[in-house]
């Protein structure tokens, strides 16, 4: 049973360019949440996507976007790359409304 | 003031140790908590969720919860170096909009031999 899978692992931009993300979920998970892991910090809550709609968002600029696709898999887009994006960027997935979230290995991002 | 404390450490114990790693938390309105280890450049790994006050326990690990005191507490009993990790603590509530979880900075844990 595969877990939460990200892709890329690794990503080098430069500033003010847009990056994609993907995640594909657990299987048997239709919920993506998605979350920004400074270096020392706790994640921070981006977004989640349920029913391919953005269900709860949090205090991030619309610079960052997201999507999911009727196969519960998502990306995260943000554009207009700033240094201080650099970052773990973290898939959660869980199913409906339980609450347990598991993680995937995350995409570690570098805006240079 | 952050939503949620966690002391950074890092904290360093001797093989064998009993480890306690605890949080706090100022929004009342926490439900639920749960426990994540974070190997170094990996993505949180869970091992306990709890929802009630009191105890639960899975192997060597127990998890603890005062909502009274809005304080939680994992302890690791018979510490391995396998354990060195940082162990983050998280909570949400209960919505039927999602599932937001917010999270301590993480306490860094060394184990030695």
């Amino acid at each position: 049973d595969a877990g939460v899978t990200q892709s890329p692992t690794h990503l080098i931009k430069t500033r003010g360019q847009q990056v994609t993300l993907r995640c594909s979920p657990k299987s048997g998970h239709d919920t993506v949440s998605w979350y920004q892991q400074a270096l020392g910090q706790g994640p921070q809550f981006i977004f989640q996507y349920y029913e391919e709609e953005e269900r709860q968002r949090g205090n991030f600029p619309d610079r960052f976007s997201g999507h999911q696709f009727p196969n519960y898999s998502s990306e995260l887009n943000v554009n207009a790359l700033l240094l201080g994006d650099s970052a773990l960027y973290l898939c959660a997935s869980s199913s409906g409304r339980n609450t347990e979230a598991f993680f995937g290995q995350g995409t570690r991002l570098t805006v240079v | 003031q952050k939503e949620v404390e966690q002391d950074p450490g890092p904290l360093s114990v001797p093989e064998g140790a009993i480890v306690s790693l605890n949080c706090t938390y100022s929004n009342s309105a926490f439900q639920y908590f749960m426990w994540y280890r974070q190997y170094s450049r990996k993505g949180p790994e869970l091992l306990m969720y709890t929802y009630s006050s009191g105890n639960k326990e899975d192997g060597r690990f127990t998890a603890q919860v005062d909502k009274s005191s809005k304080y939680i507490s994992l302890f690791i009993r018979d510490s391995q170096p396998s354990d060195s990790a940082t162990y983050l603590c998280a909570m949400g509530v209960f919505t039927g909009g999602g599932n937001k979880l917010t999270f301590g900075t993480g306490t860094q844990l060394k184990v030695e031999l």
